[in-house]
């Protein structure tokens, strides 16, 4: 089926570093893309979303952006404080919505 | 607005028994999906609706699961005979089809198949 390649698996930063997550896909017909946070035993949740018409949005600390010849988008997280800590995804959807494999990120103080 | 509602919440079971996941989507939203989530890994794909008919099944261990969404709205998912490798989170997302928006998530059953 579709893939959707994330890296880094694991992120480990400090306290007002920032955070950068990529994804890869194969199928060129997706044409939006959200991002999940998920907490330990809670279900994951919207953060952030880019569609195919856009290169760059910004929202509350987070940057998305989408490079649509390459197939690649990306998260970054500013100024990361420890509530950032958690697992993202990130998705893409033509047909259906299909996961990245996840980044655990880790914000020290 | 209520959002997706999965019941029940956690599942224990043996090898070899039975179990059923139901969903009940949010109100107007005519796609379901169902995933599967184990741990520490992303939401896995199992099939998707919309309205009543499958659209997707092909990650659908056809041997044990089935799903069903008969009249458009609530959805049942059922594993025949459980296996170990079963032990997961299994999601309900809904969504509508016309404004092309990220679809929600319920709470997730929690079954361990021991």
């Amino acid at each position: 089926g579709e893939q959707v390649e994330q890296l880094p698996s694991i992120l480990r930063v400090q306290e007002g570093s920032s955070a950068s997550i990529n994804c890869t896909y194969e199928n060129s017909a997706s044409n939006y893309f959200p991002w999940y946070k998920q907490e330990p035993g809670e279900n994951p949740k919207l953060i952030i979303d880019i569609r195919s018409n856009m290169e760059r949005k910004q929202t509350q600390g987070l940057i998305v952006l989408l490079d649509k010849k390459a197939k690649r988008f990306s998260l970054h997280i500013t100024d990361t404080q420890p509530g950032d800590s958690a697992m993202y995804f990130c998705a893409k959807k033509g047909r259906a919505l299909i996961f990245g494999t996840g980044t655990t990120v880790s914000v020290s103080p | 607005e209520a959002g997706v509602t999965q019941s029940p919440r956690y599942a224990v079971l043996q090898e070899g028994q039975a179990v059923s996941f139901w969903c009940d989507p949010i109100s107007g939203h005519d796609t379901l999906y169902w995933y599967q989530q184990p741990r520490d890994q992303g939401p896995q794909l199992l099939v998707y609706f919309r309205d009543e008919a499958v659209i997707d099944n092909s990650q659908l261990p056809s041997d044990r699961f089935s799903a069903v969404r008969p009249k458009g709205t609530n959805s049942t998912l059922k594993i025949q005979s459980a296996k170990q490798g079963d032990t997961a989170t299994y999601l309900c997302a809904s969504s509508y089809r016309g404004n092309n928006q990220a679809p929600l998530f319920g709470e997730g059953t929690r079954l361990s198949v021991l």
